[in-house]
């Protein structure tokens, strides 16, 4: 059957430190793979789109890789801040008509 | 740019009632709508697919006589939870995209639905 699975369900970080969060796929062949940002209450926040032939992309603090054939992606915030807390949630398209699937998110608490 | 509403930010209906839900995209047109579903502390649950001008898709073990979707144009999709019952108060989430195959998508704000 198909799964997204994302490692930790909530992790607790020290500012400062750099953290990794980890979306594990089985039984998808995506063409690209997607990270979002959500806070309590609203709606996910886009972060990230990698796609199949990329192996790492880069946005300021963070960084996304995508390993097509360990079927796997890694989310890294670097230098991490109390306003990075939030669930960080992959996602990723299940074949045509931009249909994505999530993952059940990462809650990431970081502490001052 | 690339901004989604939602109305009405949240919602409290009595059993058996129906509530509309809209989803607007302010500054883009979206052939494509989706809408998704949250219970507290899970995932998105991906609901249906709403085409404008067509009728939605919905997902696997989604009732589309109980969630009604209208994509009445490239800017609105509406989401009626038809008699609605306590099992059924969710965050309720849409999102579009500017019509490009593999672009992002922008999601609304939610709407949270609570049924007595």
């Amino acid at each position: 059957s198909q799964k997204i699975e994302q490692n930790s369900e909530a992790l607790n970080i020290q500012e400062g430190k750099t953290v990794t969060l980890t979306c594990n796929y089985t039984n998808y062949s995506p063409a690209y793979l997607q990270w979002y940002r959500q806070d309590p209450g609203r709606g996910p926040v886009f972060l990230l789109l990698i796609r199949e032939n990329e192996k790492e992309k880069r946005k300021e603090r963070l960084k996304v890789t995508f390993d097509t054939t360990l079927k796997q992606s890694l989310f890294h915030i670097t230098a991490s801040q109390p306003a990075d807390s939030a669930t960080y949630l992959c996602a990723l398209d299940s074949g045509g008509y931009n249909k994505l699937i999530f993952g059940a998110g990462t809650r990431l608490a970081v502490h001052p | 740019g690339a901004v989604v509403s939602q109305h009405p930010s949240r919602v409290i209906c009595k059993s058996g009632t129906s509530v509309k839900i809209e989803c607007r995209s302010l500054d883009f047109q979206a052939t494509t709508m989706f809408w998704y579903r949250q219970f507290p502390k899970q995932s998105l649950m991906l609901m249906a697919t709403s085409n404008e001008g067509s009728k939605a898709t919905y997902e696997q073990g989604v009732e589309k006589d109980k969630f009604l979707i209208n994509h009445a144009s490239l800017t609105l999709s509406t989401l009626t939870v038809t008699s609605a019952h306590p099992e059924d108060s969710s965050f309720y989430i849409c999102s579009a995209n500017p019509n490009r195959v593999g672009e992002t998508q922008y999601f609304g704000p939610g709407t949270r639905l609570l049924v007595l």
